[in-house]
């Protein structure tokens, strides 16, 4: 089965260091997001990508953060200067373009870790 | 903008009882609600979603309701195995076929334990 692989699965960075996130979705998938969750807490939305542009981000998702799809397989989230507060998981979804419904399918998620 | 909360937060249960776990939400422009599974090291996992034009679905020994009246929705999960413990989590959305990108808002989760 089709899945969504993100790299690496875990990331230690100093604070103020950039970090990439790296995702490859579903090959016919063409809507993609990123979504994080701190320790003990809730999934959260930061942001959605379709069509080689931002359709709708959160309030998390600052100027710090940015979306890339560099190429035809990966989606990169960059976190230019990591703060403590960065530290989370971070998942990647995709979903198909023709779905009655929004099934969204996850990656395992990195772990970041700023010191 | 919307808000999704689920209860309980912990929920154990014996191998073979029902379980139940509900959520609420906030937006009535809302109405995709999937609910997925994630084990440890492992990332979310649909495992059954409703659409707010049907109240009831079922699959195999999991079901989710749905009052959009009320604005809660419910999973259930009968006849619970070991290997169903986990975390759960609602989400709610409001993604249309060819309308809104449709980011999810998760509750909290409900972390799962089934004693054998």
């Amino acid at each position: 089965e089709p899945e969504v692989t993100q790299t690496p699965s875990h990331q230690v960075t100093q604070m103020g260091q950039e970090v990439i996130l790296r995702c490859v979705p579903i090959s016919n998938h063409l809507y993609f997001y990123w979504y994080r969750q701190i320790l003990g807490q809730k999934v959260e939305f930061l942001v959605s990508f379709y069509n080689n542009e931002i359709s709708e981000k959160s309030e998390i998702f600052d100027d710090q953060f940015s979306v890339e799809r560099p190429d035809g397989s990966n989606f990169t989230l960059k976190i230019r200067s990591t703060k403590l507060e960065d530290s989370a998981m971070y998942f990647c979804a995709s979903r198909a373009l023709a779905e009655a419904k929004n099934i969204q399918y996850f990656g395992a998620g990195t772990r970041l870790s700023v010191l | 903008g919307e808000n999704v909360e689920q209860h309980p937060s912990t929920l154990s249960v014996q191998e073979g009882d029902s379980a139940v776990i509900k959520c609420t939400y906030s937006d009535s422009a809302s109405n995709y609600f999937p609910w997925y599974k994630q084990e440890l090291g492992k990332g979310p996992q649909l495992i059954i979603d409703i659409r707010s034009n049907v109240g009831e679905k079922k699959d195999q020994r999991i079901a989710v309701t749905l009052n959009k009246t009320a604005k809660h929705f419910s999973l259930h999960i009968t006849e619970t195995q070991p290997e169903d413990s986990a975390v759960y989590f609602c989400a709610a959305s409001n993604g249309n076929y060819g309308g809104s990108q449709g980011n999810l808002i998760f509750g909290k989760g409900t972390k799962l334990s089934v004693k054998p």
